[in-house]
């Protein structure tokens, strides 16, 4: 079965640092990876996705994420946070063996004037 | 627009008041899901479907049952509702996972507080 690790159930940054949100995952196979935004009192919406096309991803707001299939990893980057990034974010995982998508637990991202 | 719809957004019951959340998609979509949202425990996955008449538990299904007699709606039915069953309920709709890098549609959430 594949899982997915956030590490850091809360990162604060002050608003111009960057971000840089932790993914790891475990699958047999690449996977499909995805990272996912929820803003409050809001659904999940899909910031960006790997498809192996290429391992660096990006998405929307300046988000990006890495693939690095020796690390098992797939961290979300954005060089300069803004306020409006302040949002819960998940990092998910489909295929690779498992139909079923599965989450993280979620990273909350503080983001400090 | 392509979106998933749920209701109620809010709902507020009293313990054994059996209840329905309404889910549907407007895409067409063969996977359709049901997720609880807990602090500090992430999205659990209650019940999934593949298609219609196909359903199958996620992590959590104990209290819930779900049905797909058409393909744009998936009905989350709480027969008891019981207080450990309060919080933040999305359901999501995809193409077929695991055959291509197929994101999920996630509606706006049902909050429910059973009392």
């Amino acid at each position: 079965a594949q899982s997915v690790t956030q590490l850091g159930s809360h990162v604060s940054v002050s608003e111009g640092a960057l971000v840089l949100l932790r993914c790891n995952y475990s699958s047999s196979v690449p996977p499909y990876l995805f990272w996912y935004v929820q803003y409050p009192n809001q659904g999940l919406q899909l910031l960006l996705k790997y498809t192996s096309a290429a391992t660096l991803v990006k998405g929307i707001n300046g988000f990006e994420a890495e693939f690095k299939k020796s690390e098992t990893s797939f961290h979300l980057t954005k060089p300069s946070a803004h306020m409006s990034d302040a949002a819960e974010y998940f990092c998910a995982v489909s295929g690779g063996g498992s139909y079923i998508p599965t989450f993280g637990r979620g990273t909350s991202l503080i983001v400090h004037p | 627009e392509a979106q998933v719809t749920q209701n109620p957004r809010y709902l507020i019951t009293v313990t054994g008041k059996k209840l329905t959340v309404t889910c549907s998609q407007n895409m067409n979509h063969e996977y359709m899901s049901w997720y609880r949202q807990d602090p500090g425990l992430g999205l659990r996955q209650i019940y999934y479907s593949m298609n219609v008449e196909v359903t199958d538990k996620g992590d959590v299904p104990e209290g819930y049952k779900v049905s797909r007699k058409e393909k744009r709606n998936f009905p989350l039915i709480l027969e008891s509702p019981s207080p450990n069953q309060t919080s933040l309920y999305f359901c999501a709709s995809s193409r077929p996972p695991g055959q291509g890098a197929y994101e999920q549609y996630f509606g706006p959430g049902t909050r429910l507080t059973v009392t």
